[in-house]
Parts: structure tokens; C-alpha cells; sequence
């Protein structure tokens, strides 16, 4: 079946600290890869996403995620987090034969400590 | 509106009732999407409206779960006889078009957060 995973259901770090949210996907002939962010008492937003081209992909707030087909892996990466950061992340995909169905991992809550 | 409205935001009922949530999608979205979020879990897809009619109902888990989107614009998600198993967050969540949808352009409600006692 497929399905996407997140492996971490909590990650802290402070302040300033790298931060790397992992995300593996089922294989699949053709995917396109989200990473959506929960701030609290909001909805999901759109973070970034993969659909081809640049295996790196970057959000406006300094996040960026690589597309690896071999490990079938979108890691969700920041080099120095802020307080603001704090949020449940989740990876999603749309697979091949899946028009317009996300399939969502089960979330990473991101807690940054000053 | 502005964003994606959902109605109620908490709904607390007994198993074995009937219920219904909103979904007020952004003006002129014409994909719909409903997702269902249980503790600990994301979102699992529900069903998918383009238009009026409902493309992918694939997700809905058992004859219980209906919903509607008669005007093309707002949507219902009907539950009846309520279980326990039926509590969890119901997302609704809109897009401009079935490209935008396919490609991760979806705006997502707050929620409706369905409790059955």
C-alpha cells in the first residue's frame, strides 16, 4: 500500500540549532512530495513541495527539502530554527494513480527551546 | 470569506445520533477535499468534490459517512449513527482548480472536532 512515514513524532531543539524532520515514502513510478506545517490554533499550510526538476526544493522562511528517488526520502532540513518554528509538521505525497488524493505521514512536532 | 470555514468547531454527541459539519470553501475554489485526523494520526483522505459532483469518494469507511456539495460551493459531511471510533478532527480544505489540488495548492479549515461518547 502506499503510504508515507515520519519517524520522529517529536523532535526538540533550541534556538538556533539545525533541525532535520525526516519523511520516507512508499516507492512509487511517479510522486509529487509536500511538506505541510500546524501552527497553533491554524490550519495546514503549504510549506514546500517537489514535483520534478531540482531534487531541492525551499520554502520562503529557510527551510528546504530534497527529493532522493534511490532512499525514497523527502527530509525536511533548517539550519538555524527560531521559537517561531514551533509547529507539527507533516510530510505528505501524491502517488501515481492517486489524482488529487494527499496521503499524509502521521506528523513530527517541532518544539524549539530558547 | 477569507479562508476555509468549518462549522461547528467542536461537536460533543452520543453514539448512535446523527450529525452533520460544514464546509465553507474560499469564493470560487471548485475542488473540495475532506480529510479525517484521529489522535496522533495525519490526515486521512475522506472524499474529493470537483464541481458538484464527488470525483474520489474512495476514502469514506463504511456506508455511515455521506456527504453532499449541491451548489458547488458549500459542503456537508453527514455521519450517522454515530461510534466512538467516528471521533477524531474532520478537515475540510478547498482548492482553485483540480491542477492546484493535484499539486499541493490546498487551503485547509480549522476543523470540526467530532467527540462521540
Amino acid at each position: 500500500a502506499q503510504s508515507v512515514t515520519q519517524l520522529d513524532s517529536q523532535v526538540p531543539v533550541f534556538e538556533e540549532a539545525p533541525v532535520e524532520l525526516r519523511c520516507n515514502y512508499s516507492s512509487s513510478v511517479s510522486v509529487y512530495l509536500f511538506w505541510y506545517v500546524q501552527y497553533p490554533n491554524q490550519g495546514l499550510q503549504l510549506l514546500l513541495k517537489y514535483l520534478s526538476g531540482s531534487t531541492l526544493v525551499e520554502s520562503i522562511n529557510g527551510f528546504e527539502a530534497e527529493f532522493n528517488k534511490s532512499q525514497t526520502s523527502f527530509h525536511l532540513r533548517k539550519p538555524s530554527v527560531h521559537i517561531s518554528d514551533t509547529a507539527e509538521y507533516f510530510c505528505a505525497a501524491v502517488f501515481s494513480g492517486g489524482y488529487n488524493k494527499l496521503i499524509f505521514g502521521a506528523g513530527t512536532r517541532l518544539a524549539v527551546h530558547p | 470569506g477569507a479562508g476555509v470555514s468549518q462549522t461547528p468547531s467542536n461537536k460533543v454527541t452520543e453514539k448512535g445520533k446523527y450529525v452533520e459539519l460544514r464546509c465553507d470553501p474560499i469564493s470560487g475554489h471548485t475542488a473540495l477535499y475532506w480529510y479525517r485526523q484521529s489522535l496522533g494520526q495525519g490526515p486521512e483522505f475522506l472524499i474529493y468534490f470537483q464541481g458538484t459532483g464527488a470525483a474520489d469518494d474512495s476514502g469514506l469507511p463504511n456506508d455511515r459517512f455521506f456527504a453532499v456539495r449541491p451548489e458547488g460551493s458549500v459542503s456537508t459531511l453527514k455521519i450517522q449513527r454515530t461510534e466512538r471510533g467516528d471521533s477524531a478532527v474532520y478537515l475540510c480544505a478547498s482548492s482553485s482548480s483540480a491542477l492546484a489540488g493535484n499539486t499541493g495548492e490546498l487551503f485547509f479549515g480549522e476543523g470540526s472536532r467530532l467527540t462521540v461518547l
